[in-house]
């Protein structure tokens, strides 16, 4: 069955960088997009990003644009995803995604989650 | 960027009766391409429809999506005591963006 496993939870300052994992299993990693989307607390849920399959590339929010980067390890079959610069309302829920099938949009797929919390 | 306004924020209820959520739209989702999830505490979000009106595999069929352009309904025909939760609304026709939420409690 198809799994998303993040890592776990981190306490950052404000200003530095952070950077989760999430292994893939369970189907092919290479043939489906995946996402980040996170949660503050007691929050909505805000898209991150996009990355394609075998390296065509990412695509981020506006907003987001300078402070975050993804990537994939093919050969693992891990997703990261860093964001740099971080700021009290970084501190949220982040979930890998991916769709329910490649090219859909829609999630069918979610991490566990991992909580980052950003605090001087 | 394509705003989705959702409509009641909260909605009150009790086990039995229909509910209907509503997702407006800033500009018209082409093809379709709006989902519903249901998100409960401390979990994780779970897909209920895509494509407006798919059910996702596994959701019982009390769930029903509608609509088109910019307004669309998600549809639960007889509540059940684990179907209260908070829904979401998400389009992906133009990049991807959520709306805030329906809460949908016990009256």
């Amino acid at each position: 069955q198809v799994q998303l496993v993040q890592s776990g939870a981190e306490v950052k300052k404000p200003g530095a960088s952070v950077k989760i994992s999430c292994k893939a299993s369970g189907y092919s990693f290479s043939n489906y997009y995946m996402h980040w989307v996170r949660q503050a607390p007691g929050q909505g849920l805000e898209w991150m990003g996009i990355i394609y399959p075998n390296g065509d590339g990412t695509d981020y929010p506006h907003r987001l644009e300078g402070r975050v980067t993804m990537t994939r390890d093919t050969s693992a079959s891990t997703l990261y995803m860093e964001l740099s610069g971080l700021r009290a309302e970084d501190t949220a829920v982040y979930y890998c995604v991916r769709e329910s099938y490649s090219g859909s949009g829609s999630y069918l797929f979610w991490g566990q989650g991992t909580l980052v919390t950003v605090s001087s | 960027e394509i705003v989705l306004t959702q409509s009641p924020g909260t909605l009150s209820l009790s086990p039995g009766e229909g509910a209907t959520l509503s997702c407006r739209a800033s500009q018209s989702v082409r093809s379709n391409k709006l989902a519903w999830y249901q998100q409960k505490p401390g979990q994780a979000p779970r897909l209920l429809i895509y494509d407006t009106s798919s059910r996702a595999t596994g959701i019982p069929d009390r769930f029903s999506g509608s609509g088109s352009g910019t307004d669309f309904t998600l549809t639960i025909s007889r509540l059940e005591p684990e179907d209260f939760a908070v829904y979401y609304c998400q389009q992906y026709d133009n990049s991807y963006t959520f709306g805030q939420g329906t809460d949908l409690d016990i009256k």
